[in-house]
């Protein structure tokens, strides 16, 4: 069975900090993206990471791909407030199958 | 451009009712699909479609249906809902995985509630 799996779940985190979101799945794929949604909203694209070892950084996020360990990981450095949001990752299987971790929620606190 | 719009935001049904989620995109994109949102579990493909008259199962197809006779217009049919069917539901849309990354437009998401 496909299993894409987000850690944590919940993060909690104050101002200034750092902290890695990891995604890890279980099939062999090189496309994955990461998705960032505010509560109540809708999903926004955040990174495009298109090969093994691709790098993505976005201010205060950097997003980065292991395809032989099947691992990505979200980098959020120096964390704001704004940064608060769940952040999903999607693994693409065949191009037409997109599938999604349970999400992260980040809440950075003051 | 208005991307991709579904109506309606909110819907309540009762068990064994009928309804249709519109969704509609103005970005000429031949892939579009249906998510649905459940707490804990991320979002889970129901159906897709890579262009006009095409359209196949996702992971979680059971209860719905979707015909696609347009690029614009990929609709979501619940024939019969049951309480398992309360979920938020997300339409996306992208260009065809060929070009490239399948990046997904997502729609503002309908919620809907079945008793």
């Amino acid at each position: 069975e496909l299993k894409v799996e987000q850690n944590p779940l919940f993060l909690s985190m104050q101002e200034g900090k750092n902290y890695t979101i990891y995604c890890n799945y279980s099939t062999t794929s090189d496309r994955l993206y990461w998705y960032r949604q505010d509560p109540g909203k809708s999903l926004e694209s955040l990174f495009v990471l298109l090969s093994n070892g691709a790098v993505k950084q976005e201010g205060r996020l950097m997003a980065s791909l292991d395809t032989k360990a099947r691992l990505s990981t979200l980098h959020i450095t120096a964390a704001v407030h704004d940064l608060s949001a769940t952040y999903f990752c999607a693994v693409d299987i065949s191009g037409n199958d997109m599938r999604f971790g349970a999400g992260t929620r980040l809440t950075v606190k003051p | 451009n208005a991307g991709v719009t579904q109506t309606p935001k909110f819907q309540v049904l009762k068990t064994g009712q009928s309804m249709t989620l519109q969704c509609a995109q103005d970005m000429n994109h031949e892939y579009m699909s249906w998510y649905r949102q459940d707490p804990g579990m991320g979002l889970r493909l129901i159906h897709y479609s890579v262009g006009a008259g095409i359209t196949d199962q996702g992971e979680v197809p059971n209860g719905y249906n979707v015909s696609r006779s347009t690029t614009e217009d990929f609709p979501l049919r619940l024939l019969s809902a049951a309480p398992s069917q309360t979920s938020v539901y997300f339409c996306a849309s992208s260009y065809p995985p060929g070009a490239g990354a399948n990046v997904l437009t997502f729609g503002a998401g309908s919620r809907l509630t079945v008793l």
